[in-house]
């Protein structure tokens, strides 16, 4: 069973614009969520994360909240850049030592 | 230098093969793993290694085996391949657990298996 969901396969943004990336989760053992940017052919890349004791951690362009009493998570990007079209992942861990729990991602797309 | 690096990039097999993907980082990281992306663009754990001791073992068939040389190296070895291993593999390294996750893994550039 999937304990992290992202319910939107894909998110269309002009470019400037703030995109919201938003990741649902079932398990409230979680601690830690990270968000990862992939680009075709390549492996995802980790972009920020959020210790479950915080409900928002920035980095540059990107944010993310954490609500843990809705279990759920977003990523804001501001402003949206071409560049960051890709596809993003959320992911959980914490309730099986080192492992990832992933979402199926978001594919992103900027427009000019 | 690449951080992760995994070979081969693509593996075009026949059923019934017997393949091995290897897989190395040079970051210093004491925990390895090895994830799968099915058709689905699902990116599930199969197996996690810490200090070369298998920690991680997820419901995956025993045709599956892992193999840690060395806190380097997490090399990948299918036996009697069949069509529903076709996906993509990667590999991935992290410094282990705790506050360390927040951190992030680092991942290779994937392997593409198509079994045919």
């Amino acid at each position: 069973d999937q304990q992290v969901k992202q319910n939107s396969p894909s998110l269309s943004v002009q470019e400037g614009r703030i995109s919201i990336l938003n990741c649902d989760y079932t398990n409230s053992m979680f601690d830690y969520f990270l968000w990862y940017k992939k680009y075709p052919a390549e492996g995802p890349t980790f972009l920020i994360s959020i210790s479950s004791i915080k409900d928002k951690n920035e980095d540059g362009r990107f944010t993310v909240f954490l609500n843990k009493s809705a279990k759920h998570l977003s990523l804001h990007i501001v402003p949206s850049q071409p560049g960051d079209s890709a596809v993003y992942f959320c992911a959980a861990s914490g309730d099986s030592g080192y492992a990832l729990n992933f979402g199926k991602g978001t594919s992103l797309l900027v427009t000019p | 230098d690449t951080a992760v690096s995994q070979t081969p990039k693509y593996l075009v097999t026949q059923m019934g093969n017997d393949k091995s993907i290897k897989c190395e980082q040079n970051l210093g990281h004491d925990t390895m793993y090895w994830y799968k992306q099915d058709s689905k663009k699902f990116l599930k754990i199969m197996f996690s290694y810490n200090n070369k001791e298998l920690i991680i073992n997820e419901t995956v068939p025993n045709r599956f085996s892992p193999k840690s040389p060395d806190k380097a190296h997490l090399n990948l070895h299918i036996n009697s391949l069949e069509l529903g291993d076709s996906a993509v593999y990667f590999c991935a390294s992290s410094h282990g657990t705790g506050a360390f996750v927040s951190r992030g893994y680092t991942f290779g550039s994937g392997t593409r298996l198509t079994v045919v």
